[in-house]
């Protein structure tokens, strides 16, 4: 159980176009939900956390309208780079949480390029 | 402040010697600690977590930790390196978020 699903897993695109990319919780109810930017051979960067039904809570020092996150239902929340740069390169990776969970469950990342 | 501090970014072993990565934690109140593992171009894996029950915390794939609270300290253990535990490992403390120590890249010498 508690099986958090990523996709694209890899996605190329084009600079100043956007991308979207989809968390899902597949066996259980995500009340909350938390996108992390991995850097090379880095740690894991919180960058927003998304409670169904509400607005994200970003992060210090990361731009909401570049990283635009909506978390409708409670398996799925969208993070959407919009004007992609080539800086914007990364492991993105979302997690999963249960109302009645302290336990985040992870997605398997999504690495995105941008040329 | 909560968080955690994983001393040595990198750790070589030989396959089959003990593997030890030391992860120490700051915080004021009794925390949840977890030990991830992560694979390359690969999300997160789940080895073990204490969650004040037993001190001595048994995970997947022949890993354990102990918590002790005198020592703010929460080192990872495996009594014989495998070549498939070559990967980065991270302590995590859970306060209001998610707090990640920094990594510790395991490189296992055949």
């Amino acid at each position: 159980g508690a099986v958090v699903s990523q996709h694209p897993s890899r996605v190329i695109c084009k600079s100043g176009t956007s991308v979207k990319i989809e968390c899902r919780s597949l066996d259980f109810q995500a009340t909350t939900m938390f996108w992390y930017r991995q850097f090379p051979k880095k740690s894991l960067m919180l960058m927003a956390t998304s409670n169904e039904g509400s607005k994200a809570t970003y992060e210090q020092g990361v731009e909401k309208d570049k990283f635009l996150i909506n978390h409708a239902s409670l398996t799925l929340s969208t993070l959407t780079v919009t004007s992609a740069h080539p800086e914007d390169s990364s492991f993105y990776i979302c997690s999963a949480k249960a109302l009645s969970s302290y336990e985040q469950y992870f997605g398997p990342g999504t690495r995105l390029t941008v040329t | 402040a909560q968080s955690v501090t994983q001393l040595g970014s990198h750790v070589s072993v030989s396959e089959g010697a003990l593997v030890l990565l030391r992860c120490n934690y700051s915080s004021s109140v009794p925390p949840y600690l977890f030990w991830y593992v992560q694979y390359p171009n690969q999300g997160l894996q789940l080895l073990l977590k204490y969650t004040s029950a037993a001190t001595l915390v048994k995970g997947i794939n022949g890993f354990e930790a102990e918590f002790k609270k005198s020592e703010t300290s929460f080192h990872l253990t495996k009594p014989s390196a495998h070549m498939s535990d070559a990967a980065e490992y991270f302590c995590v403390f859970r306060g209001n978020q998610f707090y990640f120590g920094t990594g510790t890249s395991l490189t296992v010498i055949p």
